[in-house]
């Protein structure tokens, strides 16, 4: 089977950095993703790791380590519109397998 | 621009109704997946698709079943809803290289009532 943790909630200040983690198990592994939602809105695509080591794109960066079942998003000079669900996906045998979610909020 | 089409974004049916929820994808994906998303519980795997008339079950398929007559169409069918139905749904497709990740479309918010 397959299982995914990330914290529910997260909070930060425009222009800071903040990282969002995630750790999983899982019997197979395909990769892992990460995706933004936007309240009422779909998910969207931010990065995709299937090797060790940090994926920069842009202001936000992906690390994934898979000897120790673990994940993190980093999001650099935090903006008010970064306010979102950041969704970590574990690619298993044959499909997207979702965490709950972690709902960050940027104070000004 | 590639596109996931949910045919409504919100609808509200009586408890017993059959209820059909359709998704259309015009990217020539050959997968496609119906998810629910619920508050604490995340996005749920109902049913999914590998290729036109294949149909495979997810995590969650009670209630539901599913239709793939055409690649770019995959219909959610709730047989006679109920309100635990009540949810936001969700419809993505991707290649048949799962490694390029979903396209989701916009979501549909169903009530049952």
């Amino acid at each position: 089977g397959q299982n995914i943790d990330q914290p529910t909630e997260m909070t930060a200040t425009e222009g800071a950095i903040v990282q969002i983690n995630c750790t999983y198990q899982t019997s197979g592994f395909n990769g892992l993703f990460w995706y933004q939602q936007h309240a009422g809105e779909a998910p969207t695509f931010l990065s995709y790791n299937v090797l060790d080591g940090l994926e920069e794109k842009g202001r936000f960066s992906s690390f994934l380590s898979r000897s120790k079942g673990y994940s993190y998003l980093l999001l650099k000079e935090l903006q008010m519109k970064d306010s979102a669900s950041y969704l970590c996906a574990l690619l298993g045998t044959d499909k997207l397998i979702f965490g709950t979610g972690t709902r960050l909020q940027v104070f000004p | 621009d590639v596109k996931v089409t949910q045919s409504s974004r919100y609808l509200v049916k009586r408890t017993g109704e059959k209820v059909f929820l359709e998704c259309v994808q015009d990217m020539d994906h050959e997968n496609m997946f119906w998810y629910r998303q619920d508050p604490g519980l995340g996005l749920r795997l109902i049913y999914f698709s590998y290729d036109v008339k294949m149909k495979e079950k997810g995590d969650i398929p009670e209630g539901y079943s599913v239709s793939r007559e055409k690649k770019e169409r995959f219909s959610l069918i709730l047989e006679s809803a109920s309100t635990n139905q009540t949810s936001m749904y969700l419809c993505a497709s991707s290649l048949e290289d799962r490694f390029y990740g979903y396209t989701f479309g916009s979501g549909t918010r169903l009530t049952v009532v």
